[in-house]
């Protein structure tokens, strides 16, 4: 099983805000991916890593966001502040996004 | 630089109809094209994959698509549409070699009328 968990599944929080959101990976992944969709701009990959290192963060928005591979099954992507323009979902994909996590439903109040 | 264009933001088909969804790709070099489901409240699922090698490719749930490199498509098809495919669909190409930096496109809504 190559599955994606996610927590939490939905998040509401207000302006100012931390927020931290966790991806862990089932097993037989090399690679980890953070997108970001909303209606407006579609789904949008903010950083990936590749062996627990970052390859490319080139999509992160701005030095709010940042995220974390500590080991080769978990990942955390930080929002510190948050804004309301932040609210998305949040997916995670493993194995070079062949598996999609449920995402977090992310609200900033 | 790479894109995907996905022609129709929202198609309806009758139940037991043929499926179509139209994707174009843009890419500098031999692309890794695939097609991906997203059921609502739910993370994309993907359907099938193109990489190398036979440019008809077999997908889950009866989908497939072909690559076609002299009109740069790779559209989606489905003979004989059920209720349960009704989602959003989308399209999105990679570099070859791997898996990363693939982009997707803005995905079309796909209702089946019983």
């Amino acid at each position: 099983d190559a599955g994606v968990i996610q927590s939490p599944r939905h998040e509401v929080t207000e302006m100012g805000q931390e927020v931290t959101l966790r991806c862990k990976l089932i097993s037989g992944h090399n690679s980890l991916f953070w997108y970001r969709q909303t209606m407006m701009r579609g789904l949008e990959l903010l950083i990936y890593f590749n062996n627990n290192v970052p390859i490319d963060d080139s999509g992160m928005p701005e030095d709010r966001f940042s995220a974390k591979m500590p080991n080769a099954s978990f990942s955390t992507l930080k929002i510190q502040p948050s804004e309301p323009r932040d609210s998305a979902v949040y997916f995670c994909a493993g194995q070079g996004t062949q598996y999609f996590g449920p995402g977090t439903r992310l609200t900033v109040l | 630089a790479q894109s995907v264009t996905q022609l129709g933001s929202h198609v309806s088909v009758s139940e037991g109809a043929l499926v179509l969804l139209r994707c174009n790709y843009s890419s500098s070099v031999p692309p890794y094209l695939f097609w991906y489901v997203q059921y609502p409240n739910q993370g994309l699922q993907l359907l099938l994959k193109y990489t190398t090698g036979a440019t008809l490719v077999k997908g889950i749930n009866g989908f497939e698509a072909e690559f076609k490199k002299s009109e740069t498509s790779f559209h989606l098809t489905k003979p004989s549409a059920h209720m349960s495919d009704a989602a959003e669909y989308f399209c999105a190409v990679g570099l070859s070699g791997g898996y990363q930096k693939v982009t997707f496109g803005t995905g079309t809504k796909l209702q089946v009328i019983p």
